[in-house]
């Protein structure tokens, strides 16, 4: 079965540093892969999107990666403040199944001053 | 202004009741969608709207019925309230419907649904 895998664990980072964060998944052929910042009691936010055929995108401080090969999509926030303490979550596609994006469980971030 | 807006944010109720939770969105998109998050925090999507039009509606028991009397609006109705019911649920939009944009996903804040 399908299955999008993020580390459970919460990442503590101190300010100042790069925070990266893992997505794999299995049995999938994403054509479309999202990020997505939650706060607590909050709706997801939309943060970067990626396609296929795109190996890496930028936003700001984000920096997005997507190996088709190993199955997966690296996060990155540089210079991390404590504002950037939040739930990242990824959310795959496929092309045939346009809108029907599958959600990871997130991975939080902690960022200390 | 709130772009996509859900009432009741919290909502505590019985088993057995039938419970509606109302969406609205300000934004002019064709698509509207129903998400639910569960204790482990997974977001699965249970239906999609295109236009008023069903295009989306994954394995959730029939007494789970959306509703859209207009493409800014997406009900949920839920008969039979089961304590497995307890979860948020999430509505958004999103402004594209094939494969160009970003597709990018607009939230609601949440309904937190608790069955007791």
């Amino acid at each position: 079965s399908q299955k999008i895998e993020q580390n459970s664990e919460a990442l503590n980072i101190q300010e100042g540093k790069t925070a990266t964060l893992t997505c794999n998944y299995t049995n999938y052929s994403p054509a479309y892969l999202q990020w997505y910042r939650q706060d607590p009691g909050r709706g997801p936010v939309f943060l970067l999107l990626i396609r296929e055929n795109e190996k890496e995108k930028r936003k700001e401080r984000l920096k997005v990666t997507f190996d088709t090969t190993l199955k997966q999509s690296l996060f990155h926030i540089t210079a991390s403040q404590p504002a950037d303490s939040a739930t990242y979550l990824c959310a795959l596609m496929t092309t045939d199944s346009w809108g029907k994006f599958q959600f990871g469980a997130g991975t939080q971030v902690v960022v200390t001053p | 202004d709130t772009a996509v807006s859900q009432t009741p944010k919290y909502l505590v109720t019985q088993m057995g009741n039938d419970k509606s939770i109302k969406c609205e969105q300000n934004l002019g998109h064709d698509t509207m969608y129903w998400y639910k998050q569960d204790s482990k925090k997974f977001l699965k999507i249970m239906f999609s709207y295109n236009n008023k039009e069903l295009i989306i509606n994954e394995t959730v028991p029939n007494r789970f019925s959306p509703k859209s009397p207009d493409k800014a609006h997406l009900n949920l109705h839920i008969n039979s309230l089961e304590l497995g019911d307890s979860a948020v649920y999430f509505c958004a939009s999103s402004p594209q419907t094939s494969g160009r944009g970003t597709g990018e996903l607009f939230f609601g804040e949440g309904s937190r649904l608790t069955v007791l």
